[in-house]
């Protein structure tokens, strides 16, 4: 059974500072890693999609990596600011159906 | 500006109640998907439908949850009886996905927040 963990639970920088996100999952035969954001309240919103074939990415100021041979991704983002506080959530897609296992999600908060 | 809708958007109830929770997808998309979010377990995949088959709910207590498409604009999530445990937030999300379940992104409702007393 896939499982993802999400390091740390929750972050807290000042802003303008650039910071990695991490993500790590136990079964490496994945098909996809997306990468969601949620705000309190809301329901989440998708951020990057990286499939197996691709290594990274990149919108904006964000960027999401995928190393399947160490069970890791990483988002990060450059340059933070107050509106990127928020819990960043990842999925990994695995299985026959690509069944989707979610992270707990990382807790960030971005002070001005 | 297409979005998932999700009636209704609260709800309380007493355990033992029926409770059903219903979903507009994007209109065209052709996937639809269930999740339960709890502050302890996260969030969870319960089911998913492609062009309104259920293809998976594995993820689903069968002896108290049903999920249906009865058309492509209504997804329905039922719990009969329902339990203090199944308070949480339900989302539904839709998507496009031409063979696999996530060559493509999925959009999020707003979800239901359910409280069973």
């Amino acid at each position: 059974k896939q499982e993802v963990t999400q390091i740390p639970a929750a972050l807290s920088v000042p802003e303008g500072e650039n910071l990695v996100l991490n993500c790590s999952f136990t079964d490496s035969a994945i098909y996809n890693l997306q990468w969601f954001r949620q705000d309190p309240g809301k329901g989440l919103t998708s951020l990057l999609l990286i499939q197996s074939s691709q290594r990274e990415q990149t919108s904006g100021r964000l960027n999401a990596s995928l190393d399947k041979s160490s069970g890791r991704s990483t988002l990060y983002i450059a340059a933070s600011q107050p509106g990127d506080s928020a819990t960043y959530l990842c999925a990994s897609y695995s299985g026959g159906y690509q069944k989707v296992t979610f992270g707990i999600g990382t807790k960030l908060q971005v002070i001005p | 500006d297409a979005r998932v809708t999700q009636t209704p958007r609260h709800k309380v109830t007493e355990m033992g109640q029926e409770v059903t929770m219903r979903c507009q997808p994007i209109l065209g998309h052709n996937t639809v998907f269930w999740y339960r979010q709890t502050m302890m377990q996260g969030l969870e995949l319960l089911a998913y439908f492609r062009n309104r088959a259920p293809l998976d709910d594995s993820g689903m207590p069968k002896d108290r949850f049903s999920a249906e498409m009865p058309d492509a604009t209504l997804a329905t999530l039922k719990i009969q009886p329902s339990e203090p445990r199944d308070s949480a937030v339900y989302f539904c999300a839709s998507g496009l996905t031409p063979y696999r379940v996530t060559t493509d992104t999925q959009y999020f409702g707003p979800g239901t927040r359910l409280t069973v007393l």
